[in-house]
């Protein structure tokens, strides 16, 4: 299995709501990370997490706070965003952080903000 | 602080002709990685190259990397609808030396049917 699931697929937030982004993987990877992609661009790094442990911020706002309960899942915490934020955002994993790894890619959570 | 920049932007050919992209980056990598992305999905990838290789197969898959001139380029040959994506080069570091996968600026492929 060398499947990243992501929840929900799609979503719609006004800018005082609370909501969250779901990924899970069974592969037992150990590090996980998010993007942010807009549309025509290439992916952008946010975070990676590294054996449940945060190990980069890209000097993310603090509106977007990330979760590692355990090895299998990533959450994305959103609040008081922007309408700039709208945006694709993408959960990949891959075996460890060695930057040699292959990173497989959920199908990610299109995420408009009104 | 994006690494690779692909030419061409976009690239429309028949089907059965070949796909050539190019990938030009900046600073000394160790691996180069292509992946494809279809329209509003996840990204694939499809073959990782080794600074010290200069050509990689996979199926319909070749690569090329040329460290001196800081290139790399992706050839799909007889090409197929279903090859119609976004294609995208990773470097595995960015442009000040950190080890994190930075995408170029990518290549909208259309196959025409």
């Amino acid at each position: 299995d060398t499947e990243v699931t992501q929840t929900p697929k799609h979503l719609v937030m006004g800018m005082t709501n609370k909501k969250s982004l779901k990924c899970e993987q069974h592969m037992g990877h150990r590090a996980m990370y998010w993007y942010k992609q807009k549309a025509k661009k290439p992916p952008e790094l946010m975070f990676v997490y590294s054996y449940e442990k945060l190990s980069i911020n890209e000097s993310v706002p603090s509106r977007f706070s990330p979760e590692c309960p355990n090895s299998s899942l990533l959450n994305l915490h959103l609040h008081a965003l922007q309408p700039e934020d709208s945006a694709l955002y993408l959960c990949a994993s891959s075996q460890d952080i060695t930057i040699q790894n292959i990173q497989y890619f959920g199908a990610g959570t299109r995420l408009s903000v009104l | 602080s994006q690494q690779g920049e692909e030419d061409p932007q976009a690239l429309s050919i028949q089907e059965g002709e070949n796909a050539t992209m190019n990938c030009s980056y900046k600073t000394s990598i160790n691996n180069l990685q292509w992946y494809r992305q279809n329209s509003g999905r996840g990204l694939v990838h499809l073959i990782l190259i080794r600074s010290n290789e200069r050509e990689k197969h996979s199926g319909r898959l070749r690569v090329t990397l040329d460290t001196s001139k800081k290139s790399s380029s992706l050839l799909i040959t007889a090409s197929r609808a279903a090859d119609t994506a976004s294609y995208f080069c990773a470097t595995d570091l960015d442009n000040f030396g950190n080890e994190k996968l930075t995408f170029g600026t990518g290549t909208r492929l259309t196959i025409i049917p």
